[in-house]
Parts: C-alpha cells; sequence; structure tokens
C-alpha cells in the first residue's frame, strides 16, 4: 500500500524560508515522478511543483518560480520542498502526490498524502 | 492554455445516480483528465484517468459505482447507487506542455 507523510509545516513569518519533507513507503520510490499540491483554506486544489523519477527534471507553477525547490533523496525514499521569500498567500495545506511514472510528463496524481499545513503570517 | 470547468455543487438522493461534468475549453477536446475525490477533512483520492474515447483506469480499490465517459469536450464522471460516502467534493484535472498543470475548480456533491 502507497503511504506518503508529510511533515515541516508550522506559522512562519512573511519573507521566512521552511523546509517541507514527504516519506513514501509501499512502492520503488525512485521509479515514479513525485509532486507537491497545495490547497489554501476554503479554495480549491492547485499544483506546485513536480520531479523526475531520478530528480534531474523539476517543473514550477509560475506561482513559485525562483521562490521554491523540489528535491528528492531516492536512498532515503523522501522527497522535499524547500520554500523561501514566503508570502500570506502561500499559506495553505501541501499534499505529497505520485506521479504515474518516472518521468514528470504526463503531470497527474495517483496517490496522495494527507497534507501539512503551513501558515505564512506576521 | 487549458481550463477547466465545473459546477461548483450536485445534489442527488442516497441510492439514486448522478452525473458530474468537467468541461474542456476550446482547442483541447483531446485531452484525458483525472478525477479526484476529496471527502471532508481528507486528503484527495485519485479515482481515474479518462481519455477522450471514453476509456478509462481507475484507482486502486474505487468501486464499480463509479464510472467515466467522454463526449467531446465534455469529460462525465457517474456515481450510481449514491452512498452517504461519497458526498465529497470532486476535482478534475489536466495538463499540457510546460507544463501547464490545472484543476477545475470543483465540485461539491450533497447526497440528500
Amino acid at each position: 500500500e502507497v503511504q506518503l507523510l508529510e511533515s515541516g509545516g508550522g506559522l512562519v513569518q512573511p519573507g521566512g524560508s521552511l523546509r517541507l519533507s514527504c516519506a513514501a513507503s509501499g512502492f520503488t520510490f525512485s521509479h515514479y515522478a513525485m509532486n507537491w499540491v497545495r490547497q489554501a483554506p476554503g479554495k480549491g486544489l492547485e499544483w506546485v511543483s513536480a520531479v523526475s523519477g531520478g530528480g534531474g527534471t523539476a517543473h514550477y507553477a509560475d506561482s513559485v518560480k525562483g521562490r521554491f525547490s523540489i528535491s528528492r533523496d531516492n536512498s532515503e525514499n523522501t522527497l522535499y520542498l524547500q520554500m523561501s521569500s514566503l508570502r500570506a498567500e502561500d499559506t495553505a495545506l501541501y499534499y505529497c502526490a505520485k506521479g504515474p511514472g518516472t518521468a514528470a510528463v504526463e503531470i497527474y496524481f495517483d496517490s496522495w498524502g494527507q497534507g501539512i499545513l503551513v501558515t505564512v503570517s506576521s | 492554455q487549458v481550463v477547466l470547468t465545473q459546477s461548483p455543487s450536485a445534489s442527488a438522493s442516497l441510492g439514486a445516480s448522478v452525473k458530474l461534468t468537467c468541461t474542456l475549453s476550446s482547442g483541447h477536446s483531446t485531452y484525458a483528465i483525472v478525477w479526484h475525490q476529496q471527502q471532508p477533512e481528507k486528503g484527495p483520492r485519485y479515482l481515474m484517468k479518462l481519455k477522450s474515447d471514453g476509456s478509462h483506469m481507475k484507482g486502486e480499490g474505487i468501486p464499480d459505482r463509479f464510472s467515466g465517459s467522454s463526449s467531446g469536450a465534455e469529460r462525465y464522471l457517474t456515481i450510481s447507487s449514491l452512498q452517504s460516502e461519497d458526498e465529497a467534493d470532486y476535482y478534475c484535472q489536466t495538463w499540457g506542455s510546460g507544463p501547464h498543470v490545472v484543476f477545475g475548480g470543483g465540485t461539491k456533491l450533497t447526497v440528500l
């Protein structure tokens, strides 16, 4: 059974930084692209970033490009999202989500974590 | 770039069927989409990938009550024999070159 467990969320001031982690189990982690998707309070879903199975290709939504960085450690089966220059509008529940294949080309999500809350406020 | 449009809400009675619609923007009628379900206070769950020819690939453990179909730029999710746990938000999602990854606004389904 695929399990994705996010951690690292919390309250951070505007302009600050935070690193999210996602521990994966139940599948061969390095064989699949991974993603971050977020959901602002009471709002819909927004894709944030994707990384290929080997970690060599990364993609970002325009809203986070230049501020967020996605990475993965395949030896530890862990996905990361380094967030910097955080803004109030980055406040959201952040979900880790598994892709259907190795390449981050067909970007959709066939397994999801439970989410971790990030609040950006002074 | 592709845009997905969903009705904000839908309702149907316990045991009945409901058909939810996701509409692809002009020029994108051949795109595949994915349906996700989000029950209250839970993370989303993948339901199925739905192609323009109506063929679909459901996620593990998704009941037969959930089915997908397509017509032109419309993609449908039909839920039959509605149960109380089907009350949820349903999102369609697709992707394009760039990449451009987009979700519909979601449909809140109420089971009466």
